[in-house]
């Protein structure tokens, strides 16, 4: 079993609609991230959090929000998705700040 | 300048080649480096951690140059199987975020 499960592993929503992507660990990680991934980009980080009570944007939030329910479940939303939103999501957990991370298999998601 | 920039790729090497890949970053404060490896369309993975001495495991050997700023990932007798993206990661400083490279490209043929 994956330590790192994210949800859905793809989808394919219409401009405009909320959606929800959802992340949960067994790993025990106070640190989870979600980034993105576009080609010729790299990897992007939305937004981030140490802790249930701690969450902060990354460097690319605008049009994102995030949730963390527990320890183990951090989900990112698209509140009203729009095209340039397609991309390859990626959840990841550390244990600590020097830590490297540990990546969920991947959403991919596609705004038509 | 990026504040971590990869050797531009994609690198296509023979089977049995050794090759190497730079990786150079701007925050002369980042204590934390790692190397990651990518299939096509799947998650990234932990390859290697650098460290100051350098390390080795088996055919892979990473370095770090903290003067100039750069680490390198040296591969040797490369496999069909080695065919993946390389991501070099360092931290923004101490205690800071994790910051990825572009990736570099490595195809070996046969």
């Amino acid at each position: 079993d994956a330590d790192v499960t994210q949800t859905p592993r793809n989808r394919i929503t219409k401009t405009g609609k909320r959606i929800m992507l959802e992340c949960s660990q067994t790993k025990g990680h106070d640190r989870m991230y979600w980034y993105r991934q576009d080609p010729g980009l790299g990897l992007r980080l939305i937004y981030y959090s140490f802790d249930v009570k701690d969450i902060n944007k990354g460097e690319i939030s605008d049009g994102y929000s995030v949730s963390r329910q527990a320890q183990a479940k951090f989900s990112l939303s698209l509140e009203s998705a729009i095209p340039n939103q397609t991309a390859l999501y990626f959840c990841a957990t550390s244990p600590s700040y020097n830590s490297p991370l540990h990546f969920g298999n991947g959403t991919r998601l596609t705004v038509t | 300048r990026k504040e971590v920039e990869q050797d531009p790729g994609p690198f296509n090497v023979p089977e049995g080649a050794t090759v190497a890949f730079n990786c150079t970053y701007s925050n002369s404060a980042s204590q934390s480096f790692f190397w990651y490896r990518q299939d096509c369309r799947k998650e990234p993975k932990l390859l290697m951690s650098v460290y100051s001495s350098g390390n080795e495991d088996g055919r892979f050997t990473a370095q770090l140059n903290r003067a100039s700023q750069y680490i390198s990932l040296l591969i040797r007798d490369s496999k069909l199987s080695d065919s993946a993206t390389y991501l070099c990661v360092v931290n923004k400083g101490q205690g800071g975020k994790l910051i990825f490279g572009q990736g570099t490209e490595l195809s070996v043929k046969p």
